[in-house]
């Protein structure tokens, strides 16, 4: 299993930014996958789940209205679109993958960096 | 929301020692309760699920415990590599809402 975000950067106050994940290694529409973040030097944080065949999605109370997530299984890859971006949105976002719907989070990818600051 | 409370914040242990993390669920999670290790820039890793299953390659000197509320998980024997963060997290609620606790740090004493 390999799982490679992309789409990390400065973005400031008010703005957008969409994540991807690229997936490998196994059948990706099989599985939910997930997004969780890091805030600089704190917990890990769940953000959003997405159903395999992508008709479900989840939120935290944090991201909600804000925050869309989405998945191309065509391309094996997982996105979050992030609007309305706040400072205490800056974090370390890791894409994972279910072990099932809802479940344990059983790979990790290596994590891309977003920070929102003017 | 299920609140998960991680104890102690540190631990400070002598290589070889045991160590013994406690993790709390503020409502009953019945086994569905993981742990994870995270090392200085890297991204957690499945250490155990189901409250007390070891994930591949996991070794066998991590164990896990507990159910309802109250879970531990200990590592019988420090080694170099085991300095870390430990986070528990439920996946008992539905619709899905995963909670991690706050991280356990493990640190040479």
């Amino acid at each position: 299993v390999q799982l490679v975000e992309s789409g990390g950067g400065l973005v400031q106050p008010g703005g957008s930014l969409r994540l991807s994940c690229a997936a490998s290694g196994f059948t990706f529409t099989n599985y939910a996958m997930s997004w969780v973040r890091q805030a600089p030097g704190k917990g890990l944080e769940w953000v959003s789940l997405i159903s395999g065949s992508g008709n479900s999605t989840f939120y935290a109370d944090s991201v909600k209205g804000r925050f869309t997530i989405s998945r191309d299984n065509s391309k094996n890859t997982l996105y979050v679109q992030m609007n309305s971006l706040r400072a205490e949105d800056t974090a370390v976002y890791y894409c994972a993958k279910d072990f099932a719907y809802g479940d344990y989070l059983d790979s990790w990818g290596q994590g891309t960096l977003v920070t929102v600051s003017s | 929301e299920i609140v998960m409370t991680q104890s102690p914040a540190t631990l400070s242990v002598s290589p070889g020692e045991r160590a013994t993390l406690s993790c709390r669920a503020s409502q009953i999670v019945t086994s569905n309760l993981a742990w994870y290790q995270q090392k200085p820039g890297q991204a957690p890793r499945l250490l155990i699920f189901g409250a007390s299953t070891r994930a591949t390659g996991i070794p066998a000197r991590f164990s896990g415990s507990g159910s309802g509320t109250e879970f531990t998980l200990t590592i019988s024997s420090l080694q170099s590599e085991d300095f870390a963060v430990y986070y528990c997290q439920q996946y008992n609620h539905w619709p899905p809402l995963l909670t991690f606790g706050g991280g356990t740090k493990v640190e040479i004493k």
